[in-house]
């Protein structure tokens, strides 16, 4: 049980374009989704927290219009990232957690995203 | 700013030996303590969590948490080259619905 998935596992584009990365909660309702970046070598940064049907919380420093958080439906949370520059290269890591049965988040495999 | 400190290692320990990993924290208010495992390129895999000052064992596992010195550890017993990972460790404030994790500590386990 406690299964998140990604998608894309990989994705490769060019400076400017957006790109959609989505999480799903596969057995269990998500009541809130994390969505966390790591650097090669470094720490999970969190990003941002979104509960179910609110708007997500942006952590400081983390530019909301830039990266797009939806969190519709219990199951699924996506990550937009809007008009995206080499630096935003990074491994984009979701997880979930189910506020009302359980003290753990649960991570996705990731998201390795390459901008050209 | 609450913090989660780790100690960046590597620890290398040999086939077999307990590995000890360790973990401090800033917030008294932190209420639940968790240990993931993460291998190079993949995302973090929970371990074990505990809440309650003491151990808690899972297998080879075996997390210890005082919170009166704020500091929470995860024993390895009988350690395997497949054990060689990043170790992190987060933490949860009471009441609140984030985690924090410190930067890991990475463990080489030599066959």
């Amino acid at each position: 049980g406690a299964v998140v998935s990604q998608h894309p596992s990989w994705v490769i584009c060019k400076s400017g374009t957006s790109v959609k990365i989505e999480c799903r909660s596969l057995d269990f309702q998500a009541t809130t989704m994390f969505w966390y970046r790591q650097f090669p070598k470094q720490s999970l940064m969190l990003m941002a927290t979104s509960n179910e049907g609110s708007k997500a919380t942006y952590e400081q420093g983390v530019e909301k219009d830039k990266f797009l958080i939806n969190h519709a439906s219990l199951t699924l949370s996506t990550l937009t990232v809007t008009s995206a520059h080499p630096e935003d290269s990074s491994f984009y890591i979701c997880s979930a957690r189910d506020t009302n049965m359980g003290e753990t988040q649960y991570f996705g495999p990731g998201t390795r995203l390459l901008v050209l | 700013q609450k913090e989660v400190e780790q100690n960046s290692g590597p620890l290398s320990v040999p086939e077999g030996a307990i590995a000890s990993l360790n973990c401090t924290y800033s917030d008294r208010g932190s209420q639940s303590f968790f240990w993931y495992r993460q291998y190079s390129g993949k995302s973090p895999e929970l371990i074990m969590f505990i809440y309650s000052n003491g151990d808690k064992e899972d297998g080879r596992f075996t997390a210890q948490l005082n919170k009166a010195s704020q500091y929470v550890s995860l024993l390895i017993r009988d350690s395997q080259p497949s054990d060689s990972a990043t170790y992190l460790c987060a933490v949860r404030e009471y009441g609140f619905n984030k985690f924090y994790f410190g930067s890991g500590t990475k463990l080489n386990v030599k066959p």
